[in-house]
């Protein structure tokens, strides 16, 4: 069945650091791989995505690493601001434009 | 671009009174999302609408819950009667939908209900 994981609910990170929020699914059929972010407040917002025949995809200061030999996802942030403080999702595309949140991974920038 | 409207942004009610919901979403777009979302979890899709038409109401709990999209634009959810349990935060979200796997969904701010 689908199900997301993630490996830590909070991460603390110093600014400028760079952080690294991991994923594991359940489900080996998706199409793409996607990354939401909510800030406090504010409804989730798209920072990337990677389809499943890729292994690296990059953004502005952010890397996606799909790894499907283990069902393994992680967004990488380089040089960690405190406006990327906020809670990470990795949800499930689960069929016809549906998406399966789990519970996220709050990230905490501190100066 | 506008986002997705959403309004009221607040809202506290005591339980067993109703309340409703309204979602604007973006322009031409043609699938429309309801999520609960409570304190400490992710988003909980609640229905989707592709226009008009709802596309999956599975985790809606009709017994209390309804939405309608008449025109295939805005949208209203509304709870009647409310229950404690039913505080949480209320997206709503669009996508264009042209791809049938995976579109961005672009979500809005949110109403925040307070059941006393």
């Amino acid at each position: 069945g689908e199900s997301v994981g993630l490996h830590l609910p909070t991460l603390s990170v110093q600014e400028g650091d760079n952080s690294i929020i991991n994923c594991a699914y359940s489900n080996s059929a998706s199409d793409y791989f996607i990354w939401y972010k909510q800030e406090s407040g504010k409804g989730p917002q798209f920072i990337i995505d990677i389809r499943s025949n890729m292994d690296k995809r990059q953004g502005q200061r952010v890397t996606v690493l799909l790894n499907k030999t283990v069902k393994h996802l992680s967004l990488q942030i380089a040089a960690t601001q405190p406006g990327d403080s906020a809670v990470y999702f990795c949800p499930l595309s689960g069929g016809y434009n549906k998406l399966i949140f789990g519970a996220g991974t709050r990230l905490a920038v501190h100066p | 671009e506008a986002g997705v409207a959403q309004s009221p942004r607040y809202k506290i009610i005591e339980k067993r009174q109703s309340v409703a919901f309204w979602c604007n979403p973006i322009s031409g777009h043609a699938t429309l999302y309801w999520y609960q979302q409570i304190l400490g979890q992710g988003p909980k899709l609640l229905i989707q609408f592709q226009n008009n038409g709802v596309v999956d109401d599975s985790q809606l709990p009709k017994d209390r819950f309804s939405a309608e999209r008449l025109k295939g634009v805005d949208s209203t959810l509304k709870i009647q009667p409310a229950k404690l349990e039913d505080s949480a935060v209320y997206l709503c979200a669009s996508t264009d939908g042209r791809s049938w796997s995976y579109n961005e969904q672009f979500f809005g701010p949110g109403t925040r209900l307070t059941v006393l």
